[in-house]
C-alpha cells in the first residue's frame, strides 16, 4: 500500500531553532508538494516540484524558509529561524503528471504538527 | 488566494440522510477534485471531473460539475457516522500547471 511518509510526525521547538521536516513520496511519482495547514489561513501551497525541479514557491517566505528534493525520494523543509506564527500543520503531497498534463491527483502524507514556542 | 470556496461552511446531518455541498469557482478550470480530511488526518482524494464532464460517480458519492455556472456539487448519500470530515474542492487553473488551488472547505458532521 503506497503512502507519502512525512517525520517527524510532531515537532516542539523554540522560537529561533531550525526546524526541518522530511517528506518520502510515492516511489514512481515526478511532483512533490507541500503544503501549510492552519485554521486561520485554511491549506495553503508553499513550494511544489517536478522532477526534482522547483517549479513554483511564491507562497513561501523566503527569508526563513526553504524546500529542497535532494534526491527523488525525499523532500525536505526547512525554516529557520522559527517563529510562533510558523505553527501549523505541514503536508506533503505527491503526484503523477505527464507533460503537459494538468494537476492530477495528489497524495497527502499524514503531515508534521509544528508547534513553535 | 483561493479558487474554490465552498457552500456552506459546516453542515450537521442525521445517520442515513444525504450530505450535498457546493463549490464555486472564479476561472475557467481544467478540473475540479474534492478531498476528505478527517480530524488531524492527510487529505484523501475522492474523485475528480474534468472540465468537459457533467457527472460522475463513486459509490455513494455523486459530483456535478457546471461550467457555465462555474460550480460544482458534491452529494453523499445515505450518510454515515464514519463520514464526519472536512470536505474540499480543489481546481486546476488553466494558466496554472500541475498545482491544485484549494477552498476553505465544509465541515461536515453525521450524528448517529
Amino acid at each position: 500500500d503506497a503512502r507519502v511518509t512525512q517525520t517527524p510526525r510532531h515537532k516542539v521547538t523554540e522560537m529561533g531553532q531550525e526546524v526541518t521536516m522530511r517528506c518520502q513520496p510515492i516511489l514512481g511519482h515526478n511532483t512533490v508538494f507541500w503544503y501549510r495547514q492552519t485554521m486561520m489561513q485554511g491549506l495553503e501551497l508553499l513550494a511544489y516540484f517536478r522532477n526534482r525541479a522547483p517549479l513554483d514557491d511564491s507562497g513561501m517566505p523566503k527569508d526563513r524558509f526553504s524546500a529542497e528534493m535532494p534526491d527523488a525520494t525525499l523532500a525536505t523543509l526547512k525554516i529557520q529561524p522559527s517563529e510562533p506564527r510558523d505553527s501549523a500543520v505541514y503536508f506533503c503531497a505527491s503526484g503523477l503528471s505527464y507533460s503537459g498534463g494538468r494537476g492530477e491527483t495528489q497524495y497527502f502524507g499524514p503531515g508534521t504538527r509544528l508547534l513553535v514556542l | 488566494s483561493q479558487q474554490g470556496e465552498e457552500d456552506p461552511q459546516a453542515l450537521s446531518i442525521q445517520e442515513g440522510e444525504n450530505a450535498t455541498m457546493n463549490c464555486s469557482y472564479k476561472t475557467s478550470i481544467n478540473n475540479l477534485q474534492w478531498y476528505r480530511q478527517n480530524s488531524g488526518r492527510g487529505l484523501v482524494h475522492l474523485i475528480l471531473i474534468r472540465s468537459n464532464e457533467r457527472e460522475k460517480h463513486s459509490g455513494r458519492l455523486r459530483v456535478t460539475l457546471d461550467t457555465s455556472k462555474k460550480s460544482s456539487s458534491l452529494l453523499i448519500t445515505a450518510s454515515r457516522a464514519a463520514d464526519t470530515a472536512s470536505y474540499f474542492c480543489a481546481t486546476v487553473i488553466r494558466s496554472n500547471d500541475y498545482k491544485l488551488s484549494f477552498g476553505a472547505g465544509t465541515t461536515v458532521t453525521v450524528r448517529a
